[in-house]
């Protein structure tokens, strides 16, 4: 049974970065893909990108390209997620989630999200 | 404004079957897999189908899934106070070249 523990609640100034943790433990971390969902107070899901660890590069919705990067530690089974130039629209409660992933033309995917995270919230508030 | 439509919406009454729909276009769900997730109140969410219509070991077959063309759905049969929770399609989007969800379903449990 795969375990996805996540760090803790932060609160940050617009402007800022933040970079949430994702600890993965109970099976095989590298070849599995971690992707991040947020989900804003009172709204639906939202993809913001993934990583296939054994493969290195990660995908990112195009909304969220130059301001996200995702990547791991294979040493800890950690994943991490650092959003910058911080708005109050970034407020929300944002999840890790594991699953397998594909590769095609080059470029290695997410498949979709079987395991998740307890989610950690951002808020961005001056 | 989701990328993915369904309905804000859905109810039913105990022991009830249900559907959910999920509507696309060519370059996501025309195209790729659909997946469905059921998000518990002041909970992650929850895969519930994977790949069309694939069930994670586990999972009541109560719960179903099946694609037609740019649209998919999910079907919940028995219907019981425990299913009341919101419920989520993604699909991969060659547009975007990302995952994207539905805006969700409130499914209320009469």
């Amino acid at each position: 049974q795969v375990q996805l523990v996540q760090s803790g609640a932060e609160v940050k100034k617009p402007g800022s970065s933040v970079k949430v943790s994702c600890k993965a433990s109970g099976d095989t971390f590298s070849s599995h893909a971690i992707s991040w969902v947020r989900q804003a107070p009172g709204q639906g899901l939202e993809w913001v990108g993934g990583i296939i660890p054994i493969f290195g590069s990660a995908n990112y919705a195009q909304k969220f390209q130059g301001r996200v990067t995702i990547t791991t530690d294979e040493s800890t089974s950690t994943a991490y997620m650092e959003l910058s130039s911080l708005r109050s629209e970034d407020t929300a409660l944002y999840y890790c989630a594991r699953g397998p992933g594909y590769c095609s033309g080059g470029s290695c995917y997410p498949e979709y999200f079987q395991d998740w995270g307890q989610g950690t919230l951002v808020i961005v508030s001056s | 404004q989701s990328v993915l439509t369904q309905p804000p919406s859905a109810s039913g009454t105990p022991g009830q079957r249900v559907t959910i729909s999920c509507s696309g276009s060519r370059s996501n769900i025309g195209s790729h897999y659909v997946y469905w997730y059921q998000q518990l109140p002041g909970t992650a969410p929850k895969l519930l189908i994977y790949r069309n219509n694939q069930r994670p070991s586990g999972l009541p077959d109560r719960f179903s899934g099946s694609k037609s063309g740019t649209s998919a759905s999910l079907a919940i049969s028995g219907l019981r106070s425990e299913d009341e929770a919101d419920y989520y399609c993604a699909a991969w989007d060659d547009s975007l070249s990302g995952q994207v969800f539905g805006g969700g379903t409130k499914l209320t449990v009469l």
